[in-house]
């Protein structure tokens, strides 16, 4: 596996309070991404970075923002969260933008509950 | 925007068979058409894309077979295996600005002993 790692791995919070879940890569991409997985509904982008504080939004971005001040670190914040953010979330990276495009490797995921 | 159907949500074969996805796109600048595969508790893994200079590729039992006229591209699985058992998603780029790309819903596969 490419070296994407994820913290935590599993949360649970409650309704209201902020989270925010990291995502870290030693393989020096250009692009990181966040998604979210929901059964019945797929991979969908939230966010995504395409370098070094340069950030936008993917389909779901609503009640998400992200930062990435670093090469290596893309984060995820809910800033108050809800019950429907219960997902398990997953980040990903690929090299560069291309022609070609290029494999997009992801993280192991976060599992996390908003009760 | 892009948008990617995949048919059947669900599908059961048994072991030896094979197995055909579908998804169709809406975009048709679109010419990048990666398939992923799930298994139980993982993450997705890459395990073969297509572009859109040709019609059809091939990686031991996977293929890939793509039809820009009417926009959509298949995943075959020939001679099926357990191992074979996840799930399995289809995507295709949008081709402009960043390198996003636009899953579809997914594929669970169960291979039937």
């Amino acid at each position: 596996d490419a070296g994407i790692t994820q913290s935590p791995r599993h949360k649970v919070t409650e309704t209201g309070t902020p989270v925010t879940l990291r995502c870290h890569q030693t393989e020096n991409h250009r692009y990181m991404y966040w998604y979210r997985q929901d059964p019945g509904h797929g991979l969908r982008l939230i966010h995504y970075s395409y370098g070094v504080k340069d950030t936008d939004k993917g389909e779901v971005s609503d009640g998400y923002s992200v930062s990435r001040s670093k090469t290596e670190d893309f984060l995820l914040t809910l800033e108050s969260a809800t019950s429907s953010q219960t997902s398990v979330y997953f980040c990903a990276i690929s090299e560069s933008r291309s022609a070609t495009y290029n494999e997009q490797f992801f993280g192991p995921g976060t599992r996390l509950t908003v009760l | 925007g892009e948008n990617v159907e995949q048919h059947p949500s669900t599908l059961s074969v048994q072991e030896g068979d094979s197995a055909v996805i579908k998804c169709t796109y809406s975009d048709s600048a679109s010419n990048y058409f990666p398939w992923y595969k799930q298994e139980l508790g993982k993450r997705p893994q890459l395990i073969i894309d297509i572009r859109s200079n040709v019609g059809e590729k091939k990686d031991q039992r996977i293929a890939v077979t793509l039809n820009k006229t009417a926009k959509h591209f298949s995943l075959h699985i020939t001679e099926t295996q357990p191992e074979d058992s996840a799930v399995y998603f289809c995507a295709a780029n949008l081709p402009w600005g960043d390198d996003k790309i636009i899953f579809g819903k997914g594929t669970r596969l169960h291979i039937l002993p």
